[in-house]
C-alpha cells in the first residue's frame, strides 16, 4: 500500500525556524496536509497544499513540495512553546481515505 | 458550530468484554472515518462511510470490529471480545468530502482513549 514517512522527533529552541519533513509514495497523490496533534485531542488541519502547487505560505507557516522527489515540509518560522505538539502529514491519491504518516513530536525549548 | 463529538473519552474494560464507541459527526458532513493511534505507531485507517454507499471496511483489523452509521450520521464501532492490543486511542473524524469537494479535509474528534486490563 501507500506508504507516508516523517522523522518521530525534532528538538527546536524558541525563536528558531522548524522544519518538519515528510515522504511518500503516492504518484498519484492530490492533495498533501499537515495536522496539528495537542495532548488528549485531535488532530487539527494546518493547512494543506495541492499538488500542482511548489510552495504555499500562511503567516508562520511555509508548506514546500518537491513532487519530483515525493517529499512534503513543513516550516515554522519563530517557534514558539505552543508549538509543541505531534504534526502529522498525510496525502489524498485515488482514494477518499487520507493517508497518515507517524506523525513528528516538536519540541520547543524556552 | 459543533464540531465531531465522541464518547466516552476514556474507557476501561476488562479483557473479553464488548464495548462501544460512539461518533457524532458535524451536520452535514457525508463522510465519516474511524482510526486507530496506538503509542508510536501513527494513525491507522479502520473504516469509511460515505453518503449511503457500502462501507470501506478495508482497515479493520478482524472480525472482532465492526461498525455501523444510523441515517447517514452517528457511528459505532463495536468491539468485541476486546484483547490487550485494542488498547489504543480511536479517533473519529468527518468530512464533506465527496464527488465535488475532494479537497475537504477532515474533522476529527478528540478520540476515545480505550485501555483493556
Amino acid at each position: 500500500g501507500e506508504d507516508v514517512e516523517q522523522s518521530l522527533f525534532l528538538s527546536v529552541r524558541e525563536g528558531d525556524s522548524s522544519v518538519i519533513n515528510c515522504t511518500y509514495t503516492d504518484s498519484s497523490s492530490t492533495y498533501l496536509y499537515w495536522y496539528k496533534q495537542e495532548p488528549g485531542a485531535g488532530l487539527q488541519l494546518l493547512t494543506y497544499i495541492f499538488s500542482n502547487m511548489d510552495m504555499k505560505q500562511d503567516q508562520r507557516l511555509t508548506v514546500l513540495l518537491n513532487k519530483k522527489d515525493k517529499h512534503l515540509s513543513l516550516r515554522i518560522a519563530d517557534t514558539q512553546t505552543g508549538d509543541s505538539a505531534i504534526y502529522f502529514c498525510a496525502e489524498t491519491g485515488g482514494s477518499y481515505i487520507p493517508t497518515f504518516g507517524r506523525g513528528t513530536s516538536l519540541i520547543v525549548h524556552p | 458550530g459543533a464540531g465531531v463529538s465522541q464518547s466516552p473519552s476514556n474507557k476501561v474494560t476488562e479483557k473479553g468484554k464488548d464495548v462501544e464507541l460512539r461518533c457524532d459527526p458535524i451536520s452535514g458532513h457525508t463522510a465519516l472515518y474511524w482510526y486507530r493511534q496506538s503509542l508510536g505507531q501513527g494513525l491507522e485507517f479502520l473504516i469509511y462511510f460515505q453518503g449511503n454507499s457500502a462501507p470501506d471496511k478495508s482497515g479493520l483489523p478482524s472480525d472482532r470490529f465492526s461498525a455501523e452509521r444510523t441515517g447517514g450520521s452517528v457511528s459505532t464501532l463495536t468491539i468485541q471480545r476486546t484483547q490487550q492490543e485494542d488498547s489504543a486511542v480511536y479517533l473519529c473524524a468527518s468530512s464533506s468530502w465527496g464527488e465535488t469537494t475532494y479537497n475537504s479535509p477532515l474533522h476529527f474528534g478528540n478520540g476515545t482513549r480505550l485501555t483493556v486490563t
